[in-house]
């Protein structure tokens, strides 16, 4: 059964930093992009961040970009997000996803976690 | 970046009707690389259709997906209560960013 969990949301101020975790089981981790995708609350998705199965590439949204950094660990089947320099608009539930994607891209997300909270007070 | 624009925002229907939502994009979307998702209040996304048309695994036969270049859309051919959520469409045929529509809400 495919498993993702995601764990680290929390409460924070404007400026501060956070780092996201992502334990995914049930496949073969490295041979799937995985993503960070975001729901500001009341809000639509929005794509964030992947990182391809290998872990050589990485890409990010405009909004974050130089700010939020994707890595993983494929040994240990996590996926992180290192969030710095965060305000107000950063608030919202971060899921994490699986792509079906074997390479670079992440293509369709077919499993996703519950997602994590991050609030960001101004 | 591929812009991906719902319509409508909400959709009032009864259960056992039919409900269309549709999703267009601002430039043709490449093989078709257009998925759907369901997502019930308080619970993640769900990939109900991939490839534009190709239903995921479980997922009922009365949810199809048709569509190519820049129009698509997502059919329920007799809504069930636990249909009622809301869709997003989503454009991963083309490089980064990858987008998704601003969702329809299928209200009772």
């Amino acid at each position: 059964e495919v498993q993702v969990l995601e764990s680290g949301g929390g409460l924070l101020q404007r400026g501060g930093s956070l780092r996201l975790s992502c334990a995914a089981s049930g496949f073969t981790f490295s041979n799937c992009a995985m993503s960070w995708v975001r729901q500001a609350p009341g809000k639509g998705l929005e794509w964030v961040s992947t990182v391809s199965a290998g872990g050589g590439s990485t890409f990010y949204a405009v909004s974050v970009m130089g700010r939020f950094t994707i890595s993983r660990d494929n040994s240990k089947g996590m996926v992180y997000l290192q969030m710095n320099s965060l305000t107000a608009e950063d608030t919202a539930t971060y899921y994490c996803a699986k792509g079906t994607g074997s390479g670079s891209y992440p293509y369709q997300f077919d499993y996703w976690g519950q997602g994590t909270l991050v609030t960001v007070s101004s | 970046e591929i812009v991906l624009t719902q319509s409508p925002g909400t959709l009032s229907l009864s259960p056992g009707e039919r409900a269309t939502l549709s999703c267009r994009a601002s430039q043709s979307i490449p093989s078709s690389y257009l998925a759907w998702y369901q997502q019930i209040p308080g619970q993640a996304p769900r990939l109900l259709i991939s490839g534009a048309s190709r239903r995921a695994t479980g997922i009922p036969d009365r949810f199809s997906g048709t569509g190519s270049g820049t129009d698509f859309t997502l059919t329920i051919s007799r809504l069930e209560p636990e249909d009622f959520a809301v869709y997003f469409c989503h454009q991963y045929g083309s490089s980064p960013p990858w987008t998704f529509g601003q969702g329809t809400k299928v209200e009772i």
